[in-house]
């Protein structure tokens, strides 16, 4: 089945202590990206990566940290959270940010995870 | 400074009636939009899409209206179930797409049908 999953779904933490957010996709697609949602925000882009070792930021990418060194997994990294990044994290992907002219831009998302910093 | 905005945080309708979501936007370098749809406990789900050389693009009971002069869109479901019950998202791209595909979304509005 083809499907985009994060880890863990639920996490509580304190301020401070680093964190990961697993995210893998076996749709073999090239594009990936995080965002988070928060009330009256919508979803906003926090990091994307084009293909394997190429990584960009979106919109809010402060106290967030990435990698892709495989296609298929793109990790969350908070080194040092703080409570302003108690939100609800979504990853997505999609096959090809270029084939501009056949793909549907359709990301695919995870199920969520929500993280709540003390 | 939201360049995608969806001002109607909910709206409620009666099963079998029409659902009218709305979506205004700021950017006028945005040339192809999506509505996604999402359960609680869920991530978003693709809906629909219409790209800006088009003004009308239907799937099954749902159609999208854009008005570029307006810098508008809407979806209509028609007619709505109470299985439409969801937060529907509006998100917004610009050419070239390899800015990283960056969609930039709504707030959302949280739509619920009613039996």
């Amino acid at each position: 089945e083809a499907q985009v999953t994060q880890n863990p779904r639920y996490l509580i933490t304190v301020t401070g202590k680093k964190l990961t957010v697993t995210c893998s996709q076996n749709m073999n697609h090239e594009y990936m990206s995080w965002y988070r949602q928060d009330p009256g925000l919508g979803l906003r882009q926090i990091y994307y990566s084009m293909n394997v070792e190429v990584t960009d930021k979106g919109d809010v990418p402060e106290g967030y940290k990435v990698s892709r060194k495989e296609k298929r997994n793109f990790p969350l990294i908070l080194e040092s959270p703080s409570p302003n990044q108690t939100s609800l994290y979504f990853c997505a992907s999609s096959l090809s940010a270029d084939v501009r002219g056949v793909s549907t831009d359709t990301q695919y998302f995870g199920p969520g995870t929500r993280l709540t910093v003390l | 400074d939201q360049q995608v905005k969806q001002n109607s945080p909910s709206l409620s309708v009666q099963e079998g009636r029409i659902s009218i979501l709305n979506c205004d936007y700021t950017n006028s370098m945005f040339d192809y939009f999506l509505w996604y749809k999402k359960y609680p406990a869920e991530g978003p789900t693709f809906l629909i899409s219409i790209s800006s050389i088009k003004d009308k693009n239907e799937d099954g009971r749902f159609t999208v209206f854009l008005n570029k002069s307006a810098k508008h869109l809407s979806l209509h479901i028609v007619p709505s179930q109470p299985g439409d019950s969801a937060v529907y998202f509006c998100a917004a791209s610009a050419f070239p797409y390899n800015q990283g595909g960056k969609l930039i979304f709504g707030q959302g509005t949280e739509l619920s049908v009613k039996p």
